[in-house]
């Protein structure tokens, strides 16, 4: 299984671009890499999924090294309401074979 | 609207009454799974089903009990409950499986005093 490292925490200001980086050393040929946002108290929510390369959305950017063993989530100009926590899920889809990374804490100050 | 919904929100029991937190979703997805969310731990996954009738452990399922009878339905039983149960428990349903997008329950806190 694919193991993943985070930041535990980091501290952004309102309208700067934020960016996460996962590491996954151990990533295998057929995972799929995969952020989620989770509120205090709520289920997490899909932000964005990506294989190699670059993944764009409404949302956010997902970018991917072509050796996989690491990924980068980018916020753009977070607001107040981005303060949440961010896990990296990394898998092949396949019922257990995938783990959630431990969550970065993202602080979004005024 | 398409959505995962858990009951009860809320529990507070006592070590070894049994219980049963109930999950269900509108958007007939095959893959169903729960996980537990503990301080520092993360999301871990307690059992996950890949359709009706099949289901199977996850990281942590010692304790637990789930079935897969109808494709909605996804209950989590803890036949006897102990106090390191005590957490916060989501069900989360998918179209195929875990990297397809997962729709995630409100959640239960989970209490066994």
């Amino acid at each position: 299984l694919a193991k993943t490292t985070q930041p535990i925490s980091m501290d952004s200001y309102e309208g700067q671009e934020v960016n996460i980086t996962c590491s996954h050393n151990n990533i295998a040929t057929n995972d799929y890499i995969t952020w989620y946002q989770q509120f205090p108290s709520q289920g997490p929510r899909f932000i964005i999924q990506g294989y190699k390369t670059k993944v764009t959305n409404e949302v956010a950017s997902l970018f991917i090294p072509a050796d996989r063993k690491s990924s980068t989530l980018s916020l753009p100009r977070v607001s107040l309401s981005d303060t949440a926590v961010y896990y990296c899920l990394v898998g092949d889809g396949y019922g257990q074979n995938f783990v959630f990374g431990p969550g970065t804490r993202l602080s979004v100050l005024p | 609207e398409a959505q995962v919904t858990q009951n009860p929100r809320y529990l507070i029991t006592v070590t070894g009454k049994k219980l049963t937190v109930t999950c269900s979703q509108n958007m007939n997805h095959e893959y169903m799974s729960w996980y537990r969310q503990d301080p520092g731990l993360g999301l871990r996954q307690i059992y996950y089903s890949m359709n009706v009738e099949v289901t199977d452990k996850g990281d942590v399922p010692e304790g637990y009990k789930v079935s897969r009878k109808e494709k909605r339905n996804f209950p989590l039983i803890l036949e006897s409950p102990s106090p390191n149960q005590t957490s916060l428990y989501f069900c989360a349903s998918s179209s195929t499986g875990s990297t397809d997008t997962q729709y995630f329950g409100p959640g239960t806190r989970l209490t066994v005093l």
